[in-house]
Formats: structure tokens, sequence, C-alpha cells
């Protein structure tokens, strides 16, 4: 059974720093590997999805990357701004056809 | 493009009702899945529906169940609701089934049981 794990659980950042964010799962065998912003009492937004045959993949300021043999998935965010602060969620698809959701890391920008 | 849509937003019931909840996909996209957000147990995945069939379920009560119509509408039900049930409660929507393609999120149905 896929697990995901998301660390830290929270980071706080001043504006302007570039800050990376982990996602470590337990199954390689993964389809692909997507990036979720969730604001506060809301519904997820999509940021990046990364096929299993990719390596990394980029949308403006933000960077993700894919090593699956490794079992991890890093976010990196370029020039962080208040307006970044959100919580962060990584989830794998595969076989199990269905998103396995990491806890998420909750990030706080400080104008 | 119209993003996922789902009615209501906000949902006040009482222990041991029902309720129904909405999802409506982005236009052209044909899977439907839904998934349960409470803070103890964070995202956990209900079930996907797919050409009006559920293609797969997860580890939840049969009080919860769902359907899926021609139009690829969506609508999810809770029976005899516990305390334990409150929850956002999210659709993701994808072109087609098997997770290999994007999901993408409404902005969920809070459901607070009293």
């Amino acid at each position: 059974k896929q697990e995901v794990t998301q660390i830290p659980a929270a980071l706080s950042v001043p504006e302007g720093e570039n800050l990376v964010l982990n996602c470590s799962f337990t199954d390689s065998a993964i389809y692909n590997l997507q990036w979720f912003r969730q604001d506060p009492g809301k519904g997820l937004t999509s940021l990046l999805l990364i096929q299993s045959s990719q390596r990394e993949q980029t949308s403006g300021r933000l960077n993700a990357s894919l090593d699956k043999s490794s079992g991890r998935s890093t976010l990196y965010i370029a020039a962080s701004q208040p307006g970044d602060s959100a919580t962060y969620l990584c989830a794998s698809s595969g076989s199990a056809r269905q998103l396995t959701f990491g806890s998420g890391t909750q990030l706080t920008v400080l104008p | 493009k119209a993003g996922v849509t789902q009615t209501p937003r906000y949902l006040i019931k009482t222990r041991g009702q029902q309720v129904t909840l909405s999802c409506s996909p982005i236009s052209g996209h044909r899977s439907v899945s839904w998934y349960q957000q409470t803070p103890g147990q964070g995202l956990q995945f209900l079930f996907e529906y797919f050409s009006e069939t559920q293609r797969n379920k997860g580890n939840f009560p049969g009080r919860f169940s769902g359907r899926q119509f021609s139009n690829s509408r969506s609508e999810m039900n809770v029976s005899t609701l516990e305390l334990g049930d409150s929850a956002l409660y999210l659709c993701a929507s994808s072109l087609t089934s098997g997770y290999t393609y994007e999901q993408y999120f409404g902005p969920g149905t809070r459901l607070t049981v009293t």
C-alpha cells in the first residue's frame, strides 16, 4: 500500500526566500505525482503534474522534480511571496487507481 | 473553460439524516472521483465513476454511495449520518479513468453533522 510523507509539516519563511518542500513515497511504481495548493477552507488547486517518465516540470516560479528510484519529489518555490502562503499537498497515482495524499506542508511567507 | 463545480457549498445536518452532494465535472471530462478531507485523517479516496460505472471504491462503509449520470455529473449520498462524517467533501474530474491524467478539484462541500 502506497504511503506518502511530507516534511516539514509547517514552514515559515521571510518574503523573497527560495524554498523547497519535500515529498516521499514508498512505492516507486507510480503513474505520476501531482502537487496541489490548498487555501484554508477551500478546494485543491493543481500546481504541477509530473509523469513517471519525467524528471521535472516548471510553471512560473515553481519547479517540481521527481526521483522514482529514491521515492522522492521536491517542489521548489523561487522568490516566495506572502500570497504563496497556503498548504501544499503532494499526491501519487498508480495501479491503486486513486490519489494517495501526503498530509501537507503548511507554508507561511512573512512580509 | 468552467472548472469543477460542487453544490451545495455548505450543509448542516442532524445525526441519522441522509445527504446528497452534487459535482459537475469540467466539460469533456468523463471521470469523477470523490474524496473526504478531515483534520485527523487527511484526504481519503471514496470512489471513482467513469461512464456511469463505479470503477474503484475506497475503504468506507456502505452508507457512502454514489452515481454518475450520462452527462458525467455525479452525486454522492451519505445515509444515516454520524458525527464523524463531518468533513470537507471534494470531487475531482479527469479526462478519462485510470488516473494517468491530471486531476482537477472542485471547491468542496463542507458538511457539518450535529
